[in-house]
């Protein structure tokens, strides 16, 4: 049973443009909803996270927004650029519990 | 700090053999966990421990062991590879600080079962 379900499976998109990543949830228990970014032969590293007291958060180009009524929680990269280019999991977890992760997407931005 | 560390980068196998992936990690945590990682499934826990001395189930643990050490190291065992097992592994930490919850993960473990 897939608790997390992230769409979509890979993205282009040109360099300035938007990227963006959806996610969705099934367990209502979770309380904290984590991006990672992982670059190739690398391990996942943490980007930006959110819990669901708060309906959007931002660091720098990156942009979490989070919707608990439809169990729905978005990646947003502004002004992408070919350094973005990488694979980014959804997850979600109670913390300090075990991380469910989605599927992964892989972001290639074009220059 | 060398964050998590793993052992080996890379590992060849035939079917039936066994093997330990090792994990350590410097940073004082107290869970540790084993992921492994397949094309479009994401990252799928194997096993964890959330303190020196207690292991439990992820959600693919069948064909797999595991030995918390001590408190720096984690490790995986594979008693008889099977093909199914070539994946790339992840060993991974956990801190919870300041209302920020992270897993820090290790580089990885890429597994070939022949």
């Amino acid at each position: 049973q897939q608790q997390v379900k992230q769409s979509p499976q890979s993205l282009i998109v040109q360099k300035g443009g938007i990227s963006i990543i959806n996610c969705a949830y099934e367990n209502t228990a979770f309380d904290y909803f984590p991006w990672y970014q992982q670059f190739p032969g690398k391990g996942p590293a943490l980007l930006i996270a959110i819990r669901p007291d708060v309906s959007e958060k931002k660091e720098g180009r990156f942009t979490i927004s989070f919707n608990k009524s439809a169990k729905q929680f978005s990646l947003h990269i502004m002004d992408s650029q070919p350094g973005d280019s990488a694979t980014y999991f959804c997850a979600a977890s109670m913390i300090p519990g075990k991380l469910i992760f989605g599927q992964g997407t892989t972001l290639q931005v074009k220059p | 700090n060398a964050g998590v560390t793993q052992t080996p980068k890379f590992q060849v196998l035939k079917t039936g053999q066994s093997m330990t992936l090792q994990c350590a990690q410097d940073m004082n945590h107290n869970s540790m966990y084993w992921y492994r990682q397949d094309p479009g499934m994401g990252l799928r826990l194997i096993y964890y421990s959330a303190s020196e001395g207690t292991t439990d189930k992820g959600e693919v643990p069948n064909g797999y062991n595991v030995s918390r050490l001590n408190k720096r190291e984690f490790s995986l065992r594979l008693e008889s590879a099977a093909p199914s097992q070539t994946s790339v592994y992840f060993c991974a930490s956990s801190a919870l600080a300041g209302g920020r919850y992270e897993q820090f993960f290790g580089p990885g473990t890429r597994l070939t079962v022949l």
